[in-house]
């Protein structure tokens, strides 16, 4: 069974970092991209990032390219998303999901990430 | 403002057809599939369809989906009180680069 688990979502001040996590299990993780999506409260699903199943390209939304970075560990079966220089409207649940068919297949619960002072 | 236009909203009735539109552009849903997610705010979004029209193994053959030109529909036959839920289309974009969702659309069961 796919298993994904998110985690490392925080109250975080304007301005600051955060490192999410998702732990995936259940299939072989380094032969599918991976990606992350967010709901803000009271909004829609918006794609933020994706990687290749090999790492080695990276794609983002507009409005978190230069501040936020995913990534991807094969030998421990994580995914990651490092932000940094955190606004308020990034404030949302967080969503990993694993690419399946040529688009995404979700599995977890989120993390809550919420920019406040 | 999402690149994919999808109604805010949708109702019927329990055994009812309804259908959901999901319209964009040739760089979307013009050249590229098109998936159809269900998603309860708080859980993760189920996919209900994948590459226009396929279904995954475990979602009942009452959703269904079609795809022409730069429009895209999911429809729900035999409406039932748990399909209540915010509805979602999900496209590549070629010219974005980047995957964009619709706004989604409410479905009320009434």
């Amino acid at each position: 069974e796919v298993q994904l688990l998110e985690s490392g979502g925080d109250l975080v001040q304007p301005g600051g970092s955060l490192r999410l996590s998702c732990a995936a299990s259940g299939f072989t993780f380094s032969n599918h991209a991976m990606c992350w999506v967010r709901q803000a409260p009271g909004k829609g699903l918006e794609w933020v990032s994706s990687i290749t199943a090999d790492g080695r390209h990276a794609y983002y939304a507009d409005s978190v390219r230069g501040r936020f970075t995913i990534s991807r560990d094969s030998s421990w079966n994580i995914l990651y998303l490092e932000m940094s220089s955190l606004r308020a409207d990034d404030t949302a649940l967080y969503y990993c999901a694993k690419e399946y068919n040529s688009g995404w297949s979700f599995g977890g619960q989120g993390t809550l990430v919420t920019v406040s002072s | 403002q999402s690149v994919l236009t999808q109604p805010p909203s949708a109702s019927g009735t329990p055994g009812q057809r309804v259908s959901i539109s999901c319209s964009g552009s040739i760089s979307n849903i013009g050249n590229n599939f098109v998936y159809w997610y269900h998603h309860l705010p708080g859980t993760a979004p189920k996919l209900l369809i994948y590459r226009n029209s396929q279904r995954p193994s475990g979602v009942p053959d009452r959703f269904s989906g079609s795809k022409s030109g730069t429009s895209a529909s999911l429809a729900i036959s035999g409406l039932r009180s748990d399909d209540e839920a915010d509805y979602y289309c999900a496209v590549w974009d070629s010219s974005l680069t980047n995957w964009v969702f619709g706004g989604g659309t409410k479905l009320t069961v009434l």
